[in-house]
């Protein structure tokens, strides 16, 4: 079955900085690739999906790039805010109507003011 | 719309108990599931449902029974709870079509 690997564990940046997560997957028919956001004690909510028929995806602060030939996607964040401190976890699934969604192990983001 | 609402929202257990975590969204999903959290391990699959009467197992089903009667409800049975089950659960739901999962508030267990 498919694995996803997350890396960093955790990460501390400065406020304005830009920040990077990294994950691996194992499943080469995989082809739906999202980020999660969960705040402390909330519940995971979606904040930007990639498809493996696309390179990047950008949402204002946020972007994902897939490189489907390395089998690795990234969530890259820039000016981080406060705000952005969380747990992001990755998720990997093949078409079959994502049935299986596959979480990566999660990555605590701290951004200090 | 409430979405997906779990409960209860804490619930401790003795080892052997059993017990059933509730599910139910009014978004008229077919697509429900459980995952279960762990610190390091992120959030894992246990079962699923792709509308009534179906249900197939995830990564991690062992000791955990579900049904699908309706499409609203996806209750996860606990029949003899045991420490390993200790953890944080998540149930959500999407549409069958659709690809954003929808994740109800979470039920913190712990067997004792």
């Amino acid at each position: 079955g498919e694995n996803v690997e997350q890396h960093p564990s955790t990460l501390s940046v400065q406020e304005g900085d830009s920040a990077v997560i990294k994950c691996t997957y194992s499943d080469s028919a995989s082809n739906y690739f999202p980020w999660y956001k969960q705040e402390l004690g909330k519940r995971p909510q979606l904040i930007i999906d990639i498809r493996s028929n696309v390179g990047e995806k950008k949402d204002q602060r946020i972007a994902v790039t897939l490189n489907k030939t390395a089998k690795h996607f990234s969530l890259h964040i820039t000016e981080t805010q406060p705000e952005d401190s969380a747990v992001y976890f990755c998720a990997a699934s093949r078409p079959i109507s994502f049935q299986k969604l596959v979480f990566g192990t999660g990555t605590r983001l701290l951004v200090s003011p | 719309n409430a979405g997906v609402t779990q409960t209860p929202k804490f619930q401790v257990l003795k080892t052997g108990q059993s017990m059933t975590l509730q599910c139910a969204q009014d978004m008229n999903h077919e697509y429900m599931s459980w995952y279960r959290q762990d610190p390091g391990m992120g959030l894992r699959l246990i079962h699923y449902s792709v509308g009534a009467g179906i249900t197939d197992q995830g990564e991690v089903p062992n000791g955990y029974n579900v049904s699908r009667s309706t499409t609203e409800d996806f209750p996860l049975r606990l029949l003899s709870a045991a420490p390993s089950q200790t953890s944080v659960y998540f149930c959500a739901s999407r549409l069958t079509q659709g690809e954003k999962l929808f994740f109800g508030s979470g039920t913190q267990l712990s067997v004792l």
